[in-house]
């Protein structure tokens, strides 16, 4: 993998449901693993950095995981709410370089009241 | 709030004119960023700098050139916009894990 692919591109959920999404990433010179939160006309915000193999993290209903061997990370939400609606990114740092980030385009996230 | 203003918020120019677009930071973080978010590219990286004076090139800096002359301010010039530099720009520093802090984002529209 060359680039940091992430899927599903969008998805709607009932509010109540738990959802998921991967993202792939490049695993040679991994550094970093990062989760943003991207609201509609706002600008994206840092949920998780997850620097090490097996890495698990959690805010509030909001948990990732990290398989670097692997090159993937799973983002985990657990009884969506309407709130919850944004696009979700992100975002691969590898080492050897002046922390240059490489975004995905993204999973966008829309929760059904 | 990280600390980072964009300006203009908004702008809108015609083909060929100089633009540019100023990034300031209070944190005073070493590292800053401009990006480019188009739909379906995501975030892409035009330039970013490691210092005063110190820039480099990212994955779309065509068309694009920075200028870091103090610490707080990093300025981008299109030299002679086009239509395809239409886009939503945002200018970002790193944090202490290496995460982005973003700005409020430029919205340029070239006509």
């Amino acid at each position: 993998i060359l680039n940091v692919e992430q899927s599903p591109q969008s998805l709607h959920v009932q509010e109540g449901d738990s959802t998921n999404f991967t993202c792939s990433f490049p695993s040679s010179n991994f550094y970093a693993l990062h989760w943003y939160r991207w609201e509609t006309a706002k600008s994206p915000e840092a949920l998780f950095v997850m620097t090490l193999n097996g890495d698990e993290k959690k805010k509030g209903r909001i948990s990732a995981t990290l398989n670097t061997k692997e090159g993937y990370s799973y983002l985990y939400i657990k009884g969506s709410q309407p709130e919850d609606s944004a696009t979700y990114l992100c975002a691969s740092l590898n080492s050897g370089g002046y922390q240059k980030v490489t975004f995905g385009i993204g999973t966008k996230l829309q929760v059904i009241p | 709030d990280a600390g980072i203003t964009q300006s203009p918020r908004h702008k809108v120019t015609e083909t060929g004119t100089p633009v540019t677009l100023r990034c300031h930071q209070t944190e005073n973080h070493r590292y800053m960023y401009w990006y480019r978010q188009d739909p379906g590219h995501g975030l892409r990286l035009i330039h970013y700098s490691y210092g005063v004076k110190d820039t480099d090139k990212g994955e779309v800096s065509d068309g694009y050139s920075v200028s870091r002359s103090k610490t707080e301010d990093f300025l981008l010039t299109l030299e002679s916009a086009t239509s395809s530099q239409t886009s939503v720009y945002f200018c970002a520093i790193s944090g202490l894990s290496n995460e982005q802090f973003f700005g409020p984002g430029t919205r340029l529209t070239v006509l």
